[in-house]
């Protein structure tokens, strides 16, 4: 089976940096996801990881260890509107398909003044 | 640019009554397409999804059907709808591995 592990809730206070931890263990492992959803809206890319390593994307950088199956999101210079869930998603393959995406429950981060 | 639409953004619905969620995307061809549920403090749960016209493939059993009529059209439907069907549905798109993206999702209450 397919399980994701990802923090139900973290607390961080504005201007810090938080690390938002993934473990996975699946099968068809191709690559992994971080989006963003804050409440009652859709979720929205942030990055995308295939290769191990760190990949930065302004404030936020992912990281991927594929042989530890984990990853992590790192969010810097931490602003109120970061406030919001960070879903942890892997993608599968299935007998030739891509991109089957399998979510993670998500981590609830609530960003203090 | 490529576009996804989904709708309508939010549903009330009597238990026992039909269903029929649609989705389209824009601005790209041959896309797969996937319908997934996020219920209350849960997770988002994949539905279904499709590789191409008239190809659904199911992940869990359940009361909701999908279908894909059009090449960038998908469907969610339900003959009878449950209490537990309740939840907050979402569209999503990708065509390279590296990327996909989600409609604004539609929020069903079955009352």
């Amino acid at each position: 089976g397919q399980n994701i592990d990802q923090p139900t809730e973290m607390t961080a206070t504005e201007g810090a940096i938080v690390q938002i931890n993934c473990t996975y263990q699946t099968s068809g492992f191709n690559g992994l996801f971080w989006y963003q959803q804050h409440a009652g809206e859709a979720p929205t890319f942030l990055s995308y990881n295939v290769l191990d390593g760190l990949e930065e994307k302004g404030r936020f950088s992912s990281f991927l260890s594929r042989s530890k199956g984990y990853s992590y999101l790192l969010l810097k210079e931490l602003q109120m509107k970061d406030s919001a869930s960070y879903l942890c998603a892997v993608t599968i393959r299935y007998g030739g398909s891509q991109g089957n995406l399998i979510f993670g429950k998500g981590t609830k981060l609530s960003v203090k003044p | 640019s490529q576009t996804i639409h989904q709708w309508p953004a939010t549903l009330v619905q009597p238990v026992g009554s039909p269903l029929s969620l649609e989705c389209t995307v824009e601005g790209t061809s041959n896309p797969n397409l996937y319908w997934y549920r996020q219920a209350a403090g849960r997770g988002l749960q994949l539905l279904f999804y499709s590789v191409g016209i008239g190809q659904i493939s199911s992940e869990v059993p359940q009361n909701l059907s999908a279908s894909r009529p059009q090449d960038r059209q998908f469907i969610l439907s339900s003959k009878k709808l449950l209490l537990s069907d309740s939840g907050f549905y979402l569209c999503a798109w990708s065509v390279r591995i590296t990327e996909a993206f989600f409609g604004q999702g539609t929020r069903l209450t079955v009352v």
